[in-house]
């Protein structure tokens, strides 16, 4: 079965750090394209985070660059997400998602997606 | 950045034909996604790139893209799909992905 995993979420301090861990299982994991998408309690998702397949590329939202590093371990099948300087609006859940990405050469378009998510884990930053 | 632009919340009668669109210039060259999110669960694939569904999502599900404006047909609405939707995309300009602000369905 294809299974993401997340954890490390929790209650923390304005200012403080978490790290965020994603397990992989039932997929080559190490030949897919991962990402970080948060939602807010209440709102819509967001994307935070991308990270190529060997770990070359890597791209972040622009409220969290700076702040936010994602990484990957291809031999542990894991994604992880270091989030420091937090603030109260990085409060939401955090899911990890396998990304899907590629170039239709006959109709010039590209295509992308999320085809596989976690169940998410819990970021509440608070005094 | 670019942006996609849902309406908010769209209704529809059981078993009619209801089209969610979603707008945006990243549509110009990267086809959405949609999700699908009940409440209290992680979104769900239900369309990929021209028109392609993940195995397991309802054939009453569609998409097509015109232009800038990405739409999302559920032809014959189920109770069952009464859920937020979400259309996404990757501007690949500024190598971000970009999700739409949702939009509630209620199956009246």
């Amino acid at each position: 079965e294809v299974q993401l995993v997340e954890s490390g979420g929790g209650l923390v301090k304005p200012g403080a750090s978490l790290r965020l861990s994603c397990g992989a299982s039932g997929f080559t994991f190490s030949t897919y394209n991962m990402g970080w998408v948060r939602q807010a309690p209440g709102k819509g998702l967001e994307w935070v985070s991308s990270i190529s397949s060997s770990g070359s590329y890597i791209y972040y939202v622009d409220s969290v660059k700076g702040r936010f590093t994602i990484s990957r371990d291809n031999a542990k099948n894991s994604l992880y997400l270091e989030m420091n300087s937090l603030r109260a609006e990085d409060t939401a859940l955090y899911y990890c998602a396998k990304e899907g990405l590629g170039f239709l050469e006959h109709f010039g378009y590209y295509y992308y997606y999320m085809d596989v998510w976690g169940k998410g884990t819990t970021v509440t930053v608070s005094s | 950045s670019s942006e996609l632009t849902q309406d908010p919340a769209v209704s529809v009668a059981l078993g009619q034909t209801v089209r969610i669109t979603c707008q945006g210039d990243s549509l110009r060259s990267c086809y959405a996604s949609w999700y699908q999110q009940k409440p209290g669960q992680a979104p769900v694939l239900v369309i990929y790139g021209e028109n392609n569904r993940p195995s397991g999502i309802p054939d009453r599900f569609s998409g097509s893209t015109s232009g800038i404006t990405a739409s999302l047909t559920i032809t014959g609405a189920q109770a069952e799909d009464e859920a937020d939707y979400y259309c996404n995309s990757r501007d690949s300009s500024a190598n971000h992905v970009i999700f739409g602000g949702g939009t509630k369905l209620t199956v009246l």
